[in-house]
């Protein structure tokens, strides 16, 4: 079946650490997405890729880093730069136009400890 | 892009109509209005979407104002299981980046 896959699905990371988050669909979408979601909030979005080798920072970029080598993966690294980085990791993806909706991932908790 | 606001929760009785409004005043003519809801700890899913068409699906019903500034989400016969964060959004006929806001939370109480 089609879909999108994180994982892990809960990650620990001691302060100072980097830690990547992986991402991969099976769903021929051209584009795909980073969500951070903290308790009781909507959807902040990190990053954006809309074809391979491009990308675009969200609405809060800072201390996070992505690549998109491949059509099908959209890894993010969250770095020792993010002062708060424990939260509920979302990754999307979709075909072009309105009538196309998000598929998301199951997320993946990470903790600082 | 256009951003919607809902109300911040609701309540519903199980096996009554649960509706569920959304604003979208400043909605162009090219953005569609999406639903998704998301349970606890998991990722959001899609329900429906609609551009200005009543829509309907084995989900639920989506109903758009003429003047597509707001628009209503049903669930005809809500469960236990339809407690939930429920987002809308508005999307655009391109590649964007959608606002997600804090969605409204629906508590379905026996």
């Amino acid at each position: 079946d089609g879909g999108i896959t994180q994982s892990p699905k809960y990650l620990f990371r001691k302060e100072g650490q980097n830690v990547t988050l992986s991402c991969e669909q099976n769903l021929n979408h051209d584009a795909m997405y980073w969500y951070r979601q903290d308790p009781g909030q909507g959807l902040r979005l990190i990053y954006y890729s809309q074809i391979v080798n491009d990308f675009q920072k969200g609405d809060i970029a800072e201390g996070y880093s992505v690549s998109r080598e491949k059509k099908e993966s959209f890894p993010l690294t969250v770095t020792s730069a993010q002062k708060n980085p424990t939260a509920f990791y979302l990754c999307a993806s979709s075909t072009p136009g309105g009538n196309a909706g998000y598929t998301f991932g199951s997320g993946t908790r990470l903790t600082v400890v | 892009d256009a951003k919607t606001t809902q109300p911040t929760s609701m309540d519903c009785a199980e096996g009554r109509a649960a509706n569920l409004p959304c604003n979208h005043s400043t909605i162009s003519g090219n953005e569609y209005v999406y639903w998704y809801r998301q349970i606890h700890s998991q990722g959001p899913q899609y329900i429906i979407h609609g551009l200005k068409n009543n829509e309907t699906n084995e989900m639920a019903s989506l109903i758009i104002t003429e003047d597509r500034k707001s628009s209503t989400l049903i669930l005809p016969h809500a469960t236990l299981r339809d407690t939930a964060v429920y987002y809308c959004i508005v999307r655009k006929t391109s590649y964007d980046k959608v606002i997600f806001g804090p969605g409204t939370s629906l508590s379905v109480i026996p």
